[in-house]
């Protein structure tokens, strides 16, 4: 079956790493996304790319990287420059032309930084 | 930027029970999307909808794109509905914006 595979679903950490969470998919799809959750709060954007070996930030980028080598991959780096890190992230596709066509999304991956 | 508001925020029902959630926006727009995320957190979507109204199974979803107003309805609402449900409008980088959730517990 076809979807969207976030790995791990809990991560914990200690301040001052960096930690890389995991996303995979195997629906082709062009488009992938980073967003995150707290609570209280709709998702928001991190980092979007719309093929591979290109990615734009979002509204919340500092703090994160990301990569695309690979059509089926988009790991993003939380690195010890977010100063909040601690959240729900949900990485997420769709067919290329973005915002036209639904999302799919992964589990989520919940990390915690103490 | 548009912005995105959805009430009510909580929502307690009993079994059976017909239910509405509504969403509004503050810029027009081409789609507008309806998700669920379920208690462990997987988000899962359920409509997108443009104009009138579109239903699966005991879910309806409609808009009003002069009014920029949507509802989400669920008829003979159950337990396994709850859920955080989302709507999500186009944003100005090619991106959704998403509302902040209303969170639905229906009782048995």
């Amino acid at each position: 079956d076809g979807g969207i595979t976030q790995s791990p679903k809990y991560l914990f950490r200690k301040e001052g790493q960096n930690v890389t969470l995991s996303c995979e998919q195997n629906l082709n799809h062009d488009a992938m996304y980073w967003y995150r959750q707290d609570p209280g709060q709709g998702l928001r954007l991190i980092y979007y790319s719309q093929i591979v070996n290109d990615f734009q930030k979002g509204d919340i980028a500092e703090g994160y990287s990301v990569s695309r080598e690979k059509k089926e991959s988009f790991p993003l780096t939380v690195t010890s420059a977010q100063k909040n890190p601690t959240a729900f992230y949900l990485c997420a596709s769709n067919d290329a032309g973005g915002i036209g066509s639904p999302l799919h999304f992964g589990n989520g991956t919940r990390l915690t930084v103490t | 930027k548009n912005e995105v508001e959805q009430s009510p925020q909580n929502l307690t029902a009993q079994e059976g029970e017909f239910i509405t959630i509504n969403c509004s926006y503050s810029v027009g727009i081409s789609a507008l999307h309806w998700l669920q995320q379920h208690p462990g957190g997987g988000i899962v979507s359920l409509f997108m909808l443009s104009s009138g109204k579109k239903k699966h199974g005991r879910l309806i979803a409609t808009i009003n794109i002069q009014e920029k107003h949507s509802s989400l309805h669920i008829t003979a609402s159950h337990p396994r509905d709850s859920a955080v449900y989302i709507c999500a409008v186009p944003g100005s980088q090619g991106n959704l914006i998403f509302g902040k959730g209303t969170k639905l517990s229906v009782k048995p």
